[in-house]
């Protein structure tokens, strides 16, 4: 079955640190992982979109990293923001015929001033 | 631009009770797609379309049905609510599959079943 699991469950950090979130899922065949930001109340917002042959993207202080041979992925936020405070969710999506998407339970991070 | 949108926002149902969750979406896409989200779990598909006319069944699709008579829009229906069927209700859409697109959501539908 696939799965995607994130770590950790809950982070606390102060304004203008950076931080390191992790994703490890068991999908396959492996098509792209997505990061999300969903703020409290709102939807999720697409961070970036990674395919097997990047290990790398970036959007302004977001950068995710990808490594398909561990079947890891990281989130690191550069110069944290009051606004960073959200759940960051990662989303691992198959090769099969409609292409299914796996979503971790995500990642609560709060922004401490 | 709007996106995508929801409505209701908020709904309070009595068991045994029935409704209809409206998404449209203004993009043009051809696909869309309804997922819950449940405290501690990750998003669920309920259902999913991959074009006008067309619907299909997700991970969850139970006590729930589709329509997708226009291209722009997405109803969700629960013929005959239930408790576990309170969650916050989520609507997609993506320009073409899953696969490679980016999936845009709405703001939610947060629905309680007494």
């Amino acid at each position: 079955k696939n799965q995607v699991e994130q770590s950790p469950q809950s982070l606390i950090i102060l304004e203008g640190k950076n931080c390191t979130l992790q994703c490890n899922y068991t999908v396959s065949p492996f098509s792209n992982l997505r990061w999300y930001k969903q703020d409290t109340g709102r939807g999720p917002v697409s961070l970036t979109i990674m395919t097997f042959s990047e290990n790398t993207k970036s959007n302004g202080r977001y950068t995710a990293t990808l490594d398909a041979d561990t079947k890891q992925s990281s989130l690191h936020i550069t110069a944290s923001q009051l606004s960073d405070s959200a759940s960051y969710i990662c989303v691992v999506t198959d090769y099969s015929g409609y292409s299914t998407l796996t979503f971790g339970k995500g990642t609560m991070l709060l922004v401490s001033p | 631009n709007a996106g995508v949108t929801q409505t209701p926002k908020f709904r309070v149902l009595k068991t045994g009770q029935s409704m209809t969750l409206l998404c449209a979406q203004d993009m043009n896409h051809e696909y869309m797609y309804w997922y819950r989200q449940d405290p501690g779990m990750g998003l669920r598909l309920i259902h999913y379309s991959v074009g006008e006319g067309t619907t299909a069944k997700g991970e969850v699709p139970d006590g729930y049905n589709v329509s997708r008579l226009k291209k722009q829009n997405f109803l969700l229906g629960l013929e005959s609510a239930a408790p576990s069927q309170t969650s916050v209700y989520f609507c997609a859409s993506s320009l073409r599959g899953a696969r490679n697109q980016p999936q845009h959501f709405g703001d939610g539908t947060r629905l309680s079943i007494l």
